[in-house]
């Protein structure tokens, strides 16, 4: 069974930095396009970037690009995300997502989401 | 402003069917067969339920079916039922630089 679990949900203040997660499981994670998603709180969905963890090619949405840094670490399965410097701008729920085709084709499996809260 | 347009809101009632439309350009969705469709419950993550315009996964009812006219794309759920009040959301591959669209959303509410 295919399964994507992230990290547990975070409260940071502004300028702290964070690195949330999404482990793979039940499936060749080596081979399957993950991209990351922001949904901020009563909006909707918001591309932010793929990572292809076979060759860790990455790639962004020009609105988060310089924002956040996607990487993942084969020998655990697991992607990343990343902040060096917090915004409250950035409280949102962060969903990772896999594809069995192109990232192009349509996001197979969802991760249960992390919710990240940024507040003084 | 979401790159591509849906309308923010349908209702129909148990047995009808409802469409949701989806609204791009030639440089996305009607420049390309890569859209996709989510459902999204409250609290919950999306779900993926067409792909490439007109595809079901595997366990998709099949009374949710795609389709796609110019630069707009269609999302048909006929036989709706209590269940399948949710959000919907439209995606497509564009071919600017950021590589993958959403629409803003649509709620759908079963009367």
């Amino acid at each position: 069974e295919v399964q994507l679990v992230q990290s547990g949900a975070e409260v940071k203040k502004p300028g702290e930095s964070l690195k949330i997660s999404c482990k793979g499981s039940g499936y060749s994670f080596t081979s399957y396009w993950i991209g990351w998603v922001r949904q901020m709180p009563g909006k909707g969905l918001e591309w932010m970037g793929i990572i292809y963890p076979g060759d860790s090619d990455t790639r962004y949405s020009p609105s988060f690009q310089g924002q956040v840094t996607i990487s993942a670490d084969k020998s655990i399965s697991t992607a990343y995300l990343q902040w060096s410097s917090l915004k409250a701008s950035d409280t949102a729920m962060y969903y990772c997502a896999i594809t069995e085709r192109a990232y192009s084709s349509g996001w197979d499996y969802w991760g249960q989401g992390t919710l990240v809260t940024v507040s003084s | 402003q979401s790159a591509l347009t849906q309308p923010a809101s349908v209702s129909g009632s148990p047995g009808q069917s409802i469409t949701i439309s989806c609204t791009g350009t030639s440089s996305d969705v009607g420049g390309y067969n890569y859209v996709s469709w989510y459902q999204q419950h409250p609290g919950k993550a999306p779900k993926l339920m067409i792909y490439e315009v007109s595809n079901r996964p595997s366990g998709v009812p099949d009374r949710f079916s795609g389709s796609k006219s110019g630069n707009t794309a269609s999302l048909t759920i006929s036989g709706l039922q209590a269940e399948d009040e949710a959000d919907y959301y439209c995606s497509s591959y564009t071919s600017s630089s950021t590589l993958v669209v959403f629409g803003g959303g649509t709620k759908l509410t079963v009367l």
